[in-house]
């Protein structure tokens, strides 16, 4: 079966300017996150979506960033407008259903580079 | 705060050495915890440990939960060097469905 799929796999953008990040979960995934991941640190929740709905995002800095999954599937994060310190991997996971203790498996990652 | 530690922050060893993992946990309502395996890419899973499954084994890795000490080992016998990466633990909280990280272990393994 196909992966979780992110793109782009790297982004350079200078402060200020906007930035998107896409996932294409597993088929059949029905639970997305969003992480970041800093370097020489664990990766740290964003957003949990639920299907379409955003479940937990608690952790997701609203004055900036913005997440969507319009019909349950795909997924877009982005930030606007962003600073030095989001600098980060942003990672893409899903997994099945969590009633079922299913672990997350994730995408690839955007490396985000901002100057 | 719920929070995951893992030990130790880096540790580089020699091929066919064994080597040992630490994660111990201390978070509200725990479900399950997950060790993961990073490289330059995505985290890959290796396993799920729960209450009912407190011991895995796959090959040259092995990892057992202790739910009294509230942590885990994962253990790596006959390294190689493609076992060089980032391991990470993760624990899965019962109520909100949140996973929480450890900061990972860096293992090097040297030929």
């Amino acid at each position: 079966e196909a992966g979780v799929v992110q793109s782009p796999r790297y982004k350079i953008i200078e402060k200020k300017q906007p930035v998107a990040f896409w996932c294409n979960p597993i088929s059949g995934h029905n639970t997305l996150y969003w992480y970041r991941q800093n370097l020489g640190q664990g990766p740290e929740l964003l957003i949990r979506y639920e299907n379409e709905e955003a479940v937990d995002d608690s952790q997701l800095p609203k004055d900036r960033f913005s997440a969507e999954r319009l019909k349950g599937v795909d997924s877009t994060l982005k930030i606007q407008p962003a600073e030095l310190g989001d600098s980060a991997v942003y990672l893409c996971a899903s997994s099945l259903d969590l009633i079922d203790n299913s672990p997350l498996h994730f995408g690839n990652g955007t490396r985000l580079t901002v100057t | 705060e719920d929070k995951v530690v893992q030990s130790p922050l880096s540790l580089v060893v020699h091929e066919g050495d064994t080597v040992t993992l630490n994660c111990s946990y201390e978070v509200t309502n725990f479900r399950s915890l997950l060790w993961y395996k990073q490289e330059k890419k995505a985290p890959t899973f290796l396993f799920m440990l729960t209450s009912s499954g407190i011991e895995k084994k796959s090959g040259r890795l092995s990892s057992i939960l202790d739910k009294k000490e509230l942590s885990s080992i994962l253990n790596i016998t006959a390294t190689q060097t493609g076992d060089s990466a980032i391991y990470l633990c993760a624990v899965f909280m019962e109520y909100g469905n949140k996973l929480v990280f450890g900061a990972g272990t860096i293992l090097r393994v040297k030929s």
